[in-house]
């Protein structure tokens, strides 16, 4: 079965630009969530989907922004681009949300964004 | 105070010594509490969960939770130089996952 999957593997931007990234989950997985992974801490919390609707938002603005697509793909649009926008953006797929105990999260490889 | 603190390291040990890391976390309603391991450049790969306190064990891998200390920790057996990698404590609260900033860990052979 293919894990999660992440598009663009690498993208370079300038100030001000958008950028839209893109997941798809694992098979029979309907939980998507977002994070930001800046070089030295662990992932930030960004977004979470569950069934297609906004369960969770961390301490991002209101630049960031996402949504679930029905068959559980999921995109993360960020605004306005800043250079501390740099960072590793990770998404990950669980089979069910984040009150449910026994549902671990599993990672897709990443989108290295470097803003210039 | 952070939701999940881990030292950051870096820890070295010998190749076949035991690696401990150990994780503390602030919400004492949380419920599950998993270790990932991130290679450098790479993205986390889960390797333990645990959600009951005591020990649970996965071949060279033991993880340990106490939730009246709110204390997790992981134990890696045997180590090799493979498992040099930084570990990243996650506890997840019910409504968000919390990481800690990772514990490196190098494996002298």
């Amino acid at each position: 079965d293919a894990g999660v999957t992440q598009s663009p593997t690498h993208l370079i931007k300038t100030r001000g630009q958008h950028v839209t990234l893109r997941c798809s989950p694992i098979s029979g997985h309907k939980s998507v969530s977002w994070y930001q992974q800046v070089l030295g801490q662990g992932p930030q919390f960004i977004f979470q989907y569950y069934e297609k609707e906004e369960r969770g938002r961390g301490n991002f603005p209101d630049r960031f922004s996402a949504r679930q697509f029905p068959n559980y793909s999921s995109e993360l649009n960020v605004n306005a681009l800043l250079l501390g926008d740099s960072a590793l953006y990770l998404c990950a797929s669980s089979w069910r949300g984040f009150s449910s105990y026994n549902s671990p999260l599993h990672f897709g490889n990443g989108t290295r964004l470097t803003v210039t | 105070q952070k939701e999940v603190e881990q030292n950051s390291g870096p820890l070295s040990v010998p190749e076949g010594a035991i690696a401990s890391l150990n994780c503390t976390y602030s919400d004492r309603g949380s419920q599950s509490f998993f270790w990932y391991r991130q290679y450098s450049g790479k993205s986390p790969e889960l390797i333990m969960s645990i959600y009951s306190n005591g020990d649970k064990e996965d071949g060279r891998f033991t993880a340990q939770l106490n939730k009246a200390s709110q204390y997790v920790s992981l134990l890696i057996r045997d180590s090799q130089p493979s498992d040099s990698a930084t570990y990243l404590c996650a506890v997840n609260t019910g409504n968000q996952f919390y990481f800690g900033t990772g514990t490196s860990l190098t494996v002298i052979p």
